[in-house]
């Protein structure tokens, strides 16, 4: 079946030690976006690559970074964690950009931060 | 994008139909109203979306009023595999396609 694959599951890293969170897709989409979602919250977009422009919303701290090297991988880079960094990561995919093509989610990426 | 009204939480006896609100009553003409899911620990899910008709597909039933300003989910026979938090958004057809989750319902399906 094609899906949104997010490895690992689940990612522990100490305070400040970089970390990579990686998604792969076999949809095809050409669009593929990263949402954080902290405890008892909605999901909160932080960027979206089509296909290679990268585009960051206003509010996500320099911090998080990303890239997309080839249609079907995504990575989000933590540079320097905090503990307010602690949360669910979701990838998600989309043919196109328009508003109304939907969204296909992965199963997300636990972020503990000690 | 309008702002959505959901109530925190619902319960709902297993069989039955669960029925979700949602107040958009500052939705523009061009805006779609979408229902996504998130069951615990997964991604969420896109269940259905309309515009100004009402729309059924193989999971669900939306029902928009006709002056647009508040819709319902229709979930017809509740299993206890829909007990989710359950999302609606309003959002411009055209423009990027950004999702801004608000809140959201938590539907309990109750043996």
């Amino acid at each position: 079946d094609a899906m949104v694959i997010q490895n690992p599951r689940y990612q522990v890293t100490q305070f400040g030690k970089p970390v990579t969170l990686s998604c792969s897709q076999t949809l095809n989409h050409n669009v593929m976006y990263w949402y954080q979602q902290k405890s008892s919250q909605a999901p909160k977009l932080l960027f979206h690559y089509y296909d290679k422009d990268f585009n960051n919303e206003a509010d996500t701290p320099d911090n998080f970074q990303s890239r997309r090297p080839n249609t079907s991988f995504c990575f989000l880079d933590i540079r320097s964690p905090g503990l307010g960094d602690a949360a669910m990561y979701l990838c998600a995919t989309s043919r196109d950009p328009t508003a109304t093509d939907t969204q296909y989610f992965g199963p997300g990426t636990r972020l503990t931060v000690l | 994008d309008a702002k959505t009204t959901q109530p925190p939480s619902m319960d709902c006896a297993e069989g039955r139909a669960a029925n979700l609100p949602c107040n958009h009553s500052t939705i523009s003409g061009n805006e779609y109203v979408y229902w996504y899911r998130q069951i615990h620990s997964q991604g969420p899910q896109y269940i259905i979306h309309g515009l100004k008709n009402n729309e059924t597909n193989e999971m669900a039933s939306l029902i928009i009023t006709e002056d647009r300003k508040s819709s319902t989910l229709i979930l017809p026979h509740a299993t206890l595999r829909d007990t989710a938090v359950y999302y609606c958004i309003v959002r411009v057809a055209s423009g990027a396609n950004n999702l801004f989750f608000g809140t959201g319902t938590r539907l309990t399906v109750i043996p």
